[in-house]
């Protein structure tokens, strides 16, 4: 089955900077990738995707980038707010048209933005 | 709430006991699915189900029961058996756009 590794597990930032956390995936079928954020005693919620027909996607201050060949993705967080403070999670999955299918998440990373 | 509603968002079991949490979505989608999520662990695939009266385990279904017979439903059951069953339980439900997640329930025995 798949397996995600998601790296830092906490990563702290000064408000303003840029926070990068880089997650890798084992089985070379996975094609789509999203990327959640979690508050502290909330539901995660969807905060970006990519597709492996896609090399790179932003929206705003956030953006996921996607090497297939070494099977590895990452999110990129510009200018740093304190309201980016959450954990965020990874997660990987291998999607036919027009279904959906079970995820695997990585681990968390905790991000802390700072003032 | 978002269209998917877990209840209770706290519960308390006794050893031995079983109980059930229960998942409910108004969003039409086909998927359903219990993650476990424990601190430091991510998120655990407990069950998940594509369609109405079918379900597959995933990765630590050990313990676990679950129920399809409704679309809108997905009731997962925390036996006995499961001899850690601590934790913050989230069910999400599916389709081509992505995962939705309900706000959850954290079991915690006593």
């Amino acid at each position: 089955g798949e397996n995600v590794e998601q790296h830092p597990s906490t990563l702290s930032v000064q408000e303003g900077d840029s926070a990068v956390i880089k997650c890798t995936y084992s089985d070379s079928a996975s094609n789509y990738f999203p990327w959640y954020k979690q508050e502290l005693g909330k539901r995660p919620q969807l905060i970006i995707d990519i597709r492996s027909n896609v090399g790179e996607k932003k929206d705003q201050r956030i953006a996921v980038t996607l090497n297939k060949t070494a099977k590895h993705f990452s999110l990129h967080i510009t200018e740093t707010q304190p309201e980016d403070s959450a954990v965020y999670f990874c997660a990987a999955s291998s999607r036919a048209t027009g279904t959906a299918s079970k995820l695997t998440f990585g681990t968390g990373t905790r991000l802390q933005v700072t003032l | 709430d978002g269209g998917i509603t877990q209840s209770p968002k706290y519960l308390f079991r006794k050893e031995g006991q079983n109980v059930t949490l229960s998942c409910e979505q108004n969003l039409n989608h086909d998927a359903m699915y219990w993650y476990r999520q424990d601190p430091g662990q991510g998120l655990r695939l407990i069950y998940y189900s594509q369609i109405v009266n079918d379900f597959q385990k995933g990765d630590i279904a050990e313990g676990y029961s679950v129920s399809r017979e409704k679309k809108e439903s997905f009731p997962l059951t925390v036996t006995s058996a499961q001899k850690n069953p601590t934790a913050f339980y989230l069910c999400a439900s599916g389709d081509i756009k992505g995962y939705t997640f309900g706000s959850g329930t954290r079991l915690t025995v006593v």
